[in-house]
């Protein structure tokens, strides 16, 4: 099993301002890298898929890059909208995984 | 418009059975490959289950090898999870999602399962 790591945690970070998520996997996984985005009481919501392309209806200030093992999300001028929980995911191999997520909080 | 919608949970003794439904809608169904997701209480998401397009091939997490069925109904446009033998650490909400074709383009709103005496 791919196990996916994020980083950080908590993320704090004031409106306006970047943020950058992290997120690693055990082996590579090409670039069959997915991002969600959680809100309390929500389903999770499509960004991100093929690590750099943006999900129907997603803001530009979303991006994403990465391949291999090594990804990052950025969000380049946090809307209060954009605070939630992010999770990074595999679907590579069987059984697709997920990292334990990012919560994105206001500073 | 994607539409999906669960439906089945709720609570249930250790050792029984539940099985939900997923209803899709404003889609072609019989296209797509289905998974079901879950996320226990605070936690995050697992991967429990994946169904291909004709419901020839099936997928399952180890967690639920041999305890869960996934299965669909194309003419009816809907998707199912037979839950048996389910433990307290089953405990979780209860996501469907359609492939997209591998990523989870589009999310229900989820159905909760409480395995609890």
């Amino acid at each position: 099993e791919i196990v996916m790591t994020q980083s950080p945690a908590t993320l704090s970070v004031s409106p306006g301002e970047g943020a950058t998520l992290s997120c690693r996997a055990s082996q590579s996984v090409s670039s069959n890298l997915a991002w969600y985005q959680q809100k309390p009481g929500q389903a999770p919501r499509l960004l991100i898929y093929g690590a750099s392309t943006r999900a129907t209806g997603i803001p530009a200030r979303f991006s994403g890059s990465g391949s291999g093992t090594e990804f990052t999300l950025t969000i380049s001028s946090l809307q209060s909208e954009d605070f939630a929980v992010y999770y990074c995911q595999q679907y590579n191999n069987w059984p697709r995984t997920f990292g334990q997520g990012t919560k994105v909080e206001i500073k | 418009e994607v539409q999906l919608l669960e439906s089945g949970g709720g609570l249930v003794q250790p050792g029984g059975s539940l099985r939900l439904s997923c209803a899709a809608s404003g889609f072609t169904f019989s296209s797509y490959a289905m998974t079901w997701v879950r996320q226990a209480p605070g936690k995050g998401l697992e991967c429990v289950s994946s169904i291909s397009d004709t419901g020839g091939s099936t997928l399952y997490a180890d967690s639920v090898k041999g305890r869960f069925t996934v299965s669909r109904d194309n003419s009816k446009n809907t998707l199912f999870l037979q839950m048996n033998t389910l433990r307290a650490e089953d405990t979780a909400v209860y996501y469907c999602a359609r492939a997209g074709p591998y990523y989870l383009a589009y999310w229900g709103q989820g159905t909760l399962v409480t395995v609890s005496s």
